[in-house]
């Protein structure tokens, strides 16, 4: 079945650092593929996302690069603020089986 | 627009206790979901709908039950309330199965 597999945390970074959180994902079919953040005590938001191979999202500095060669869509920013610590999470949309699925999410501090 | 919002923010129960979650969306999307979300085990997909007056069960259906009476409207229902309930719960909405997920704020709800 489909599934989304991400790095686990937490990932403790000095700010200006780089980031790369992982993730990998397997699906029936051409999914779309989804970065939320959720900051403690709020909701999920969306934070980015590709509809088909090869495309980029990107949003706030963060992007994320759609590869189906390698399955994969990892999140990277260049550097990362204080701001940015949050619980970030994978998911993707499966057409063919109409479901949505969510990594299990990595968590980000960030020091300054 | 409110976008999703979610009623109460917080609550307490004892065991053996009802309650019932209110989910409300203006943006008049067809899907809604019901999500928990405990510490290390990320979302888990409780009950959802595709439409006024249809629900169908998610992941971890088991003692919740759910109704769409209205499009804008979707709520969760705790029917004897157990420890294993107490967790962040969140409702999300989507314009159609594929389409990004627009979260709530989410209840926190502990069952003593």
């Amino acid at each position: 079945g489909d599934s989304v597999t991400q790095m686990e945390g937490p990932v403790t970074l000095s700010e200006e650092a780089f980031l790369t959180i992982n993730c990998t994902y397997t699906a029936t079919g051409y999914p779309s593929l989804f970065w939320y953040v959720q900051y403690p005590g709020e909701g999920l938001q969306l934070l980015l996302k590709a509809t088909k191979a090869d495309d980029k999202g990107s949003n706030k500095g963060f992007e994320a690069t759609y590869r189906k060669e390698t399955t994969s869509f990892h999140l990277e920013k260049g550097s990362v603020q204080v701001s940015d610590s949050a619980v970030y999470f994978c998911a993707l949309s499966d057409p063919y089986f109409n479901k949505f699925y969510f990594g299990s999410g990595t968590k980000l501090n960030v020091k300054p | 627009n409110a976008g999703v919002t979610q009623t109460p923010k917080f609550r307490v129960l004892k065991t053996g206790q009802s309650m019932t979650l209110l989910c409300a969306q203006d943006m008049n999307h067809e899907y809604m979901y019901w999500y928990r979300q405990d510490p290390g085990m990320g979302l888990r997909l409780i009950h959802y709908s595709v439409g006024e007056g249809t629900t169908a069960k998610g992941e971890v259906p088991d003692g919740y039950n759910v109704s769409r009476l209205k499009k804008q409207n979707f709520l969760l229902g705790l029917e004897s309330a157990a420890p294993s309930q107490t967790s962040v719960y969140f409702c999300a909405s989507s314009q159609r199965e594929n389409n990004e997920q627009f979260f709530g704020p989410g209840t926190r709800l502990t069952v003593l």
